[in-house]
């Protein structure tokens, strides 16, 4: 399967840990985005990268959060001092530059549960 | 981008036509209208999208008013894999716009 892969799928860490998601996109696509959705909502966008420049945060993205794209292939998600609130399911999603920017391609999800 | 209103849910019987509608009446004129899904504890899956004619594929039709303030996704033949939560987003294409904005979709629960 050559579809998005999101590493590790879940993770449960006490509050105050630091916690990193890997994304590794589909092979040929250039953009990737990062969403985090919880319960009973649907997903918000985080962030987005073209190759390995990070075009867009939102403002939900604070301090303790880090995306990076280092040479436009795989991201990670870096979250640190982990909060109570940081819960939820962080889901990446890449599209092709020739595209429409609005069809993309969704991974898994990696669940995070903080205690 | 315009903002969409959905039915929080939705029943279907197994084998009949799923009809889900969706109103996004300030819709402007370089928006379209984007459908996904979202099946239990998975990413959300595209499934199709248009500007104001009908588009089909493969999974699904979309039929989008002449006024384009409303449009209603078709799963011709609902099956018990297509219970899922499904999303209607209205987004400008190409640009620097690159965000999907989700609401809180409509659960179609497709019964046997």
């Amino acid at each position: 399967d050559t579809g998005v892969s999101q590493d590790p799928r879940h993770k449960i860490t006490k509050r105050g840990q630091n916690v990193t998601f890997r994304c590794d996109p589909i092979s040929e696509h250039n953009r990737l985005y990062w969403y985090r959705q919880t319960l009973g909502q649907g997903p918000e966008f985080l962030t987005y990268f073209q190759n390995e420049a990070q075009l867009e945060k939102s403002r939900l993205l604070s301090d303790r959060f880090s995306a990076e794209r280092p040479k436009g292939s795989f991201s990670t998600l870096e979250i640190q001092r982990t909060e109570q609130g940081d819960s939820a399911m962080y889901l990446c999603a890449s599209s092709l530059g020739t595209q429409n920017t609005g069809e993309l391609f969704f991974g898994e999800g990696s669940r995070l549960t903080v205690l | 981008d315009a903002k969409t209103t959905q039915p929080t849910s939705m029943d279907c019987a197994e084998g009949r036509a799923a009809n889900l509608p969706c109103n996004h009446s300030t819709i402007s004129g370089n928006e379209y209208v984007y459908w996904y899904r979202q099946i239990h504890s998975q990413g959300p899956q595209y499934i199709i999208h248009g500007l104001k004619n009908n588009e089909t594929n493969e999974m699904a039709s979309l039929i989008i008013t002449e006024d384009r303030k409303s449009s209603t996704l078709i799963l011709p033949h609902a099956t018990l894999r297509d219970t899922a939560v499904y999303y209607c987003i209205v987004k400008s294409s190409g640009g620097s716009n690159y965000k999907l904005t989700f609401g809180k979709g409509t659960l179609l629960t497709v019964n046997p």
